[in-house]
């Protein structure tokens, strides 16, 4: 199956700062979403970026499918950004739907 | 608003127990949807899909006989831990997909905890 890794695993920001998580994975996929999981558990949905480049506010995303990784931009970031950031990747065909999650990165940003 | 409807969100419940989780697809169809679980300080894990009208198809090393998936109708997929135990402690977070080139909805998840 598709592998996906993330880095880093950690990070620790002072508010304000600029960051950039990253995802890369094993081969190619026509579904890839980038969550926040919040403290409760539930999955936010940021972005669905198979390929191209998009931007909500302070965040943006940018998946370069060829080179099979995708990146994710935090700017100006705030202590309500903390909280555990998912990739998440899936295929075609029959696996149609299914998702293979990184293992994540923690943020925490301190005030 | 959700577009996928999980409940309950919190269950704990003493050994032996069998307990049911609800999802549900809210203003679409869905003829199959998919069961994660997530435990603590870990990624989320696909367990089953869920197809309406025939069997789930299950990941490997999941236990079909433990984990009951029924797709009753094109919005309800249930998830029936039986007779759980303390290992099965863990949150469990359904999804349905959108249209082609649509993000997966997943619902608020349920904690489950056996004691």
């Amino acid at each position: 199956g598709i592998q996906v890794e993330q880095s880093p695993p950690d990070l620790i920001l002072q508010e304000g700062a600029n960051s950039t998580l990253r995802c890369n994975f094993s081969d190619s996929v026509n579904n890839l979403q980038w969550f926040h999981q919040n403290p409760w558990g539930q999955l936010i949905n940021l972005f669905y970026i198979p390929s191209g480049t998009k931007q909500n506010g302070r965040l943006s995303a940018t998946t370069v499918a060829t080179e099979r990784y995708s990146l994710l931009y935090i700017s100006s970031s705030q202590t309500t950004d903390s909280g555990v950031y998912f990739c998440a990747v899936g295929g075609g065909g029959t696996s149609y739907g299914k998702l293979t999650f990184g293992q994540g990165t923690i943020l925490t940003v301190h005030p | 608003g959700a577009v996928v409807s999980q409940h309950p969100s919190r269950v704990i419940c003493k050994s032996g127990t069998s307990v049911k989780i609800e999802c549900r697809s809210l203003d679409f169809q869905a003829t199959t949807m998919f069961w994660y679980r997530q435990f603590p300080k870990q990624s989320l894990m696909l367990m089953a899909t869920s197809n309406e009208g025939s069997k789930a198809t299950y990941e490997q090393g999941v236990e079909k006989d433990k984990f009951l998936i029924n797709h009753a109708s094109l919005t309800l997929s249930t998830l029936t831990v039986t007779s759980a135990h303390p290992e099965d402690s863990s949150f469990y977070i359904c999804s349905a997909p959108g249209r082609e080139n649509q993000p997966q909805h997943f619902g608020d998840g349920t904690r489950l905890s056996i004691l």
